[in-house]
């Protein structure tokens, strides 16, 4: 089946510092890729709507120069959290659509605990 | 504000018996739902999904049941076995080719052999 990857699986990082999550599809093509977070005992939480070769779409109330997006590509989306804080500290994982598949057809990757120290 | 509401957070069952997994939603607009497994260090699986139509999707042992009026929707999996020891979450969508997905907190389910 579909595989979508994500990379590193996980991250420990200071304070300020810059995180790069990278989300491939690894057979397939996705124009549009969704990046999640998952809090402690959360639901996921839909954070943007990446779409390749425009600006991704954010959710009310995510910052968008603190989490840029770039989908370079049609089979890889990054997430970089820059000047990561404590609070960053959580579960992102993005999913990916194959283009022309039904709605269930929706992939998602392993993905990424980041932990700022 | 929860729009899908999984108020179940674990779930203990005896193999061989029915599973069966709540959740409840507030917004009307929905107009389908899936249910998704996931294992520890993986992503969440696509298990099955229901439109707002139907009131009923079965495949297999999982059995997904819609009660639109009461906007509630249950996953019965039966029987239960190992194996299906997981989370899982209930999502809800709008919109045809609409691909975001509204997530619950999820249920960990125990299946006991």
């Amino acid at each position: 089946g579909a595989v979508v990857s994500q990379h590193p699986s996980w991250v420990i990082c200071k304070s300020g510092t810059s995180v790069k999550i990278e989300c491939r599809s690894l057979d397939f093509q996705a124009t549009t890729m969704f990046w999640y977070r998952q809090f402690p005992k959360q639901s996921l939480m839909l954070m943007a709507t990446s779409n390749e070769g425009s600006k991704a779409t954010y959710e009310q109330g995510v910052e968008k120069d603190k989490f840029l997006i770039n989908h370079a590509s049609l089979t890889l989306s990054t997430l970089t959290v820059t000047s990561a804080h404590p609070e960053d500290s959580s579960f992102y994982i993005c999913s990916a659509p194959p283009r022309g598949r039904t709605q269930e057809t929706q992939y998602f990757g392993p993905g990424t605990r980041l932990l700022v120290l | 504000d929860q729009q899908v509401k999984q108020n179940s957070p674990s779930l203990s069952v005896q193999e061989g018996r029915i599973s069966i997994l709540n959740c409840d939603y507030t917004n009307s607009m929905f107009d389908y739902f899936l249910w998704y497994k996931k294992y520890p260090a993986e992503g969440p699986t696509f298990l099955i999904s229901i439109s707002s139509i139907k009131d009923k999707n079965e495949d297999g042992r999982f059995t997904v049941f819609l009660n639109k009026s009461a906007k509630h929707l249950s996953l019965h999996i039966v029987p239960s076995q190992p194996g299906d020891s997981a989370v899982y979450f209930c999502a809800a969508g709008m919109g045809a080719g609409s691909y975001q997905l509204t997530f619950g907190k999820g249920t960990k389910l125990s299946v006991i052999p």
